[in-house]
This record gives C-alpha cells, sequence and structure tokens, in this order.
C-alpha cells in the first residue's frame, strides 16, 4: 500500500516561534488530511488538501499540497502553547485503506 | 467531544485472555474504522466496515476480529493477548466511507496486556 513519511519526529520551539511539518510520499496522492492529537487525546481533524498546488489556512495554521501532489506541509506560525501535540497527516489509497504518517511531536517551551 | 463513544476507557487483562471493544459511532455515520496506537508503530489501520459489511483491512492480526451490527455500532475482539498488544485501540466514524472523507476519532481503550 501507500507511504507516507513525515518528518521531523519532534521539535521542539520556543513560544512564538514558527514550526513546520513535512509529509512526503513516492506516489501521486488523490488527497491528504491532516490530524492533531493533543497529549491523552485522540486524533481531530484539521483539514484536506485535494488539489495540486492548494494552499488553506487556519487562523496561525497554512496547509500546503505540493504542485506534483506527493508532499504536504503544515506551517504554524508564532506558536502557543495551545498548539502542543502530535501532528498527524494522512492518506488514503486507490482502495481507500487510511494511512497515517508517524507524526510530529510539537513540544512548545513558554 | 467528536460523538464517537467507545468504552472501557481503560482494560486491564492478562496475557491468553480474550476481550471485546466497543464503539458507537457518531449519529448518521455509516463507516466506523479500527486503529491501533503504540509508541513504536504509530497509529496503525486495522479494518474498516461500511453499512454493517467489511470495507477494508488493513494490518489485523488473525487473532483480532470485528464485526459492525445492524444498529452500527461495532465491536473489536481480540483474543490469545500478547503482551504486545497493549496500546491505545481508536474507533473512527465517517459519513460515507467511500472516498476520504473526514474521520471522527472516538476517546480511545487503553488496553494494558499483564
Amino acid at each position: 500500500g501507500q507511504q507516507v513519511m513525515q518528518i521531523p519526529q519532534y521539535q521542539h520551539v520556543q513560544e512564538g516561534e514558527d514550526f513546520t511539518t513535512y509529509c512526503n510520499s513516492s506516489t501521486t496522492l488523490s488527497n491528504i488530511q491532516w490530524y492533531k492529537q493533543r497529549p491523552g487525546g485522540h486524533p481531530v481533524f484539521l483539514i484536506q488538501l485535494v488539489k495540486s498546488g492548494e494552499v488553506k489556512k487556519q487562523k496561525r495554521l497554512t496547509f500546503q499540497f505540493g504542485e506534483a501532489k506527493k508532499n504536504s506541509s503544515l506551517h504554524i506560525t508564532a506558536t502557543q502553547t495551545t498548539d502542543v501535540g502530535t501532528y498527524f497527516c494522512a492518506i488514503a489509497g486507490g482502495s481507500y485503506i487510511p494511512t497515517f504518517g508517524r507524526g510530529t511531536s510539537l513540544i512548545v517551551h513558554p | 467531544d467528536s460523538g464517537v463513544t467507545q468504552t472501557p476507557k481503560h482494560l486491564i487483562t492478562a496475557t491468553g485472555q480474550r476481550v471485546t471493544l466497543r464503539c458507537s459511532p457518531r449519529s448518521g455515520d455509516l463507516s466506523v474504522y479500527w486503529y491501533q496506537q503504540s509508541l513504536d508503530q504509530g497509529l496503525q489501520f486495522l479494518i474498516q466496515y461500511y453499512n454493517g459489511e467489511e470495507r477494508a483491512k488493513g494490518n489485523i492480526l488473525e487473532r483480532f476480529s470485528a464485526q459492525q451490527f445492524p444498529d452500527l455500532h461495532s465491536e473489536l475482539n481480540l483474543s490469545s493477548l500478547e503482551l504486545g498488544d497493549s496500546a491505545l485501540y481508536f474507533c473512527a466514524s465517517s459519513v460515507v466511507g467511500t472516498e476520504p472523507d473526514t474521520q471522527y476519532f472516538g476517546p480511545g481503550t487503553r488496553l494494558t496486556v499483564l
């Protein structure tokens, strides 16, 4: 099945710094989803990207889908302690079996 | 609150035992997914049901089985438990399940096998 590599695995930032996590696939993706899981919580859907080169924003979060639809990124501007958690990308292949990246754990130091 | 409920919240059992995890999807959702989350393996897709029928199967062990009932709730049965089965088990639901639509996750069941 399709696989997706997510980097970095961990990211420590000072509050106010920016943060970016990346997802890369060796094959063209039909779509990509992003989820956030707070410590001790469950994954929560953030957004879905479908179009080549698509950019979507949610307040301080910016999501991008690569032109070749093989990679995606999530960028957080001016992190806050409420941004702490693990961010996952997820893909669904032709058979719609969902595959999640290993996630990037964001640690924000006040 | 996602609207997906899972019981029990915690489960502690011994090796060799069998347990059943229960999931109730959001009202109106026809599709249910089961995932296993462990520290070293991340979030692993196990199986998906849509309107009572199995739709997709992931890395689910033969010792594990699942079903979705007419009222759309689902159960995941884990048997001959091993220490390595200790993990968080999430259920998620979606409206259709035939395209990559949004999945709503339940709070999870933490299984500890001693």
